[in-house]
């Protein structure tokens, strides 16, 4: 069976300092992956997807970046974070190829403080 | 543009039946999902219509109408871990996913 694995669960960071979550997913291979940000009260916002390694689409012009080294893995991160970064991001996948009925498997999420 | 329209918060009875509506106007379509989000949690999913009619999987239904741009959920037999929001969130035209704000489900005693 496929799993998702997200970490860290929590992070509190200061304005201006780096960020880097990171996602692995196991039981399947060359998934479709995302990187999401859900604000509170608010829906989600999709900030990057990639079908292949290296090949990332950005949907936000912001100051996150996400990288793709492996297969599996799926990598957000900030130069320097603003307060605005703040936020519940999530990561998820589906099988790869356009198709109607992929469903996204989300990890646990990563809530993210910035002070 | 793009969007999903769905109650803010609603509020139903242990063991009645409640439901949630969402309406879209989407570039193309290529299908309906529902997920539940218990606070602090990730989505999980719970539904997928692409064709019109209505879908049942246990104690939860969902129904879509693509003319009319229009789906539920049912939920019956309510219990208190139901409390949660509810996400609709419709496939485009491109294959990318677009999320309504959710509906935030209330389960009184």
């Amino acid at each position: 069976s496929q799993t998702i694995h997200q970490w860290p669960a929590t992070l509190v960071q200061p304005v201006g300092s780096p960020l880097s979550l990171e996602c692995t997913v196991e039981g399947t291979s060359n998934p479709n992956l995302y990187w999401y940000r859900q604000a509170a009260g608010r829906g989600l916002q999709l900030l990057f997807y990639s079908v292949g390694i290296g090949q990332i689409s950005s949907e936000v012009p912001q100051n996150l970046s996400a990288s793709r080294p492996q297969d599996r893995q799926f990598i957000l991160s900030s130069k320097k974070l603003l307060l605005s970064d703040s936020g519940f991001y999530l990561c998820a996948w589906s099988k790869g190829g356009p198709s109607g009925a992929n469903v996204l498997t989300f990890g646990a999420g990563s809530r993210l403080t910035v002070l | 543009g793009q969007n999903i329209d769905q109650p803010t918060e609603m509020t139903a009875t242990e063991g009645a039946i409640v439901q949630i509506n969402c309406t879209y106007q989407t570039s193309g379509f290529n299908g309906l999902f529902w997920y539940q989000q218990h606070a602090g949690e990730a989505p999980t999913f719970l539904s997928y219509n692409v064709l019109d009619g209505l879908e049942e999987k246990g104690r939860f239904s969902s129904f879509l109408s693509r003319s009319k741009g229009y789906s539920y959920l049912l939920l019956k037999e309510l219990q208190m871990k139901d409390s949660a929001s509810y996400l609709c969130a419709v496939m485009d035209s491109n294959y990318q996913l677009i999320w309504g704000a959710g509906t935030k489900l209330i389960i009184k005693p």
